[in-house]
């Protein structure tokens, strides 16, 4: 059974950095790749980036100097570290599985960026 | 990057209508369509990808048309469940973006 959950704090205060874990199961991380998708409240998605099957990673040119995606396989766990967070960077953000789409996502988590 | 403008924003049917939510890309986008439905304290839903592909689960009465920039997620006969929000999205390049979503509402 394929799952994914996010993990990480829930406020996070303005300048300082976030850190996910997006945890899997039911699958390998070798064999799909995983992408990072984050929805400000009552707003759309977002693409953040992605940790491809093979390691390689790609980010989204309007986060990219801010944002590291890296993974761990042995753990089954793919990590986010976006810094100098500000307040529109509250949210939910989500990971999911990709294959022709994004078949499997996680539920998201919320994060909140506050003094 | 590739704009995708979903329209309407808002729309409102009765269970057992029939309802069409397009989606138009910036740029020819091939058939590098995805169509997602989300529901409060649920995980998004892969309804459809590659544009007209129905991914395994999907009611039959859901169905995507559509290739190059405009493209379209029709609902047949509308049930109580499907009342949520629809977004589109293209794979075609990255970043992959989203159009700004379709909320589906009782009328």
């Amino acid at each position: 059974q394929v799952q994914l959950t996010e993990s990480g704090p829930g406020l996070v205060h303005p300048s300082e950095t976030l850190s996910l874990t997006c945890t899997v199961s039911g699958f390998s991380l070798t064999g799909y790749s995983v992408y990072w998708v984050r929805q400000p409240s009552g707003k759309g998605l977002e693409w953040m980036g992605r940790m491809r099957y093979n390691g390689d990673t790609s980010y989204n040119s309007a986060l990219k100097s801010r944002l590291s995606i890296s993974r761990d396989t042995s753990k089954n766990q793919v990590f986010l570290k976006m810094n100098s967070l500000q307040t529109d960077d509250t949210g939910t953000y989500y990971c999911t599985r990709v294959l022709g789409g994004a078949d499997y996502w996680g539920q998201g988590v919320m994060v909140t960026v506050s003094s | 990057d590739v704009q995708m403008t979903q329209s309407p924003s808002n729309l409102a049917a009765s269970p057992g209508e029939s309802v069409s939510i397009n989606c138009k890309a910036s740029k020819s986008i091939s058939k590098y369509l995805a169509w997602y439905q989300q529901k409060p304290g649920k995980a998004n839903k892969l309804l459809i990808h590659s544009g007209s592909t129905l991914q395994s689960g999907t009611p039959s009465r859901f169905s995507g048309s559509g290739s190059g920039t405009d493209f379209t997620l029709s609902i047949n006969r509308v049930e109580s469940e499907d009342f949520s929000v629809y977004y589109c999205q293209q794979s075609y390049s990255l970043p992959w973006t989203f159009g700004g979503g379709t909320k589906l509402e009782l009328k």
